[in-house]
């Protein structure tokens, strides 16, 4: 059962706009929400993440925005540039007990960042 | 020159064959975790360890097989079982720390192709 829906799939922004990225979870025992960035033939590397007792995280152009009560986190990547041009995916996990560690991800957004 | 480390990039396997992906970090990490990535699903997990001679099936465990003898070496298995092995296959390492999730670091991944 999918447990994170991203969306959108695919998303094309100009150079210096705002890209924006959602996901949603199901499971409300979810506490750990990191975003990563993927570029082709790579691995993927943390972004940033957020936990549930703030409703949102700023890392230079980089924001989280967290909404608990509709289950919904947002990354929003302010003065958009070509070399933001990625796959990212969303995240959720559960800290605690045996299941810490055990990353839950979204289908990934492939931006595009035209010039 | 801390990292992980994933070899081979690229693996092709015949049918009926079993083939071993290797996985080693030199960050000290307890945690280790073997993912599978297909396009337009993101990632799901195969394995995680978080001690050494210790380890857990994910989400899509059947068909792969793994151990953990030494704290940086996690290698995967993936068996004949494994009805469709075609993909990219990352790893990643972690700390351990009061059982809260922290940063997963990811290798460069391995594709495996089935002829």
């Amino acid at each position: 059962q999918q447990q994170v829906k991203q969306s959108p799939q695919s998303l094309i922004v100009q150079k210096g706009g705002i890209s924006i990225i959602n996901c949603a979870y199901e499971n409300t025992a979810f506490d750990y929400f990191p975003w990563y960035q993927q570029f082709p033939g790579k691995g993927p590397a943390l972004l940033i993440a957020i936990r549930p007792d703030v409703s949102e995280k700023k890392e230079g152009r980089f924001t989280i925005s967290f909404n608990k009560s509709a289950k919904q986190f947002s990354l929003h990547i302010m003065d958009s540039q070509p070399g933001d041009s990625a796959t990212y995916f969303c995240a959720a996990s559960i800290d605690g007990g045996t299941s810490y560690g055990k990353l839950t991800f979204g289908q990934g957004t492939i931006l595009t960042v035209h010039p | 020159d801390g990292g992980i480390t994933q070899s081979p990039k690229y693996l092709f396997r015949k049918e009926g064959q079993n083939v071993t992906l290797s996985c080693e970090q030199n960050l000290n990490h307890d945690a280790m975790y073997w993912y599978r990535q297909d396009p337009g699903q993101g990632l799901r997990l195969i394995y995680y360890s978080q001690i050494v001679n210790d380890f857990q099936k994910g989400d899509i465990a059947e068909g792969y097989s793994v151990s953990r003898e030494k704290k940086e070496s996690f290698p995967l298995t993936v068996t004949s079982a494994q009805k469709n092995p075609t993909a990219f296959y990352l790893c990643a390492s972690s700390i351990v720390l009061a059982g809260r999730n922290n940063e997963q670091f990811f290798g460069p991944g391995t594709r495996l192709t089935v002829l």
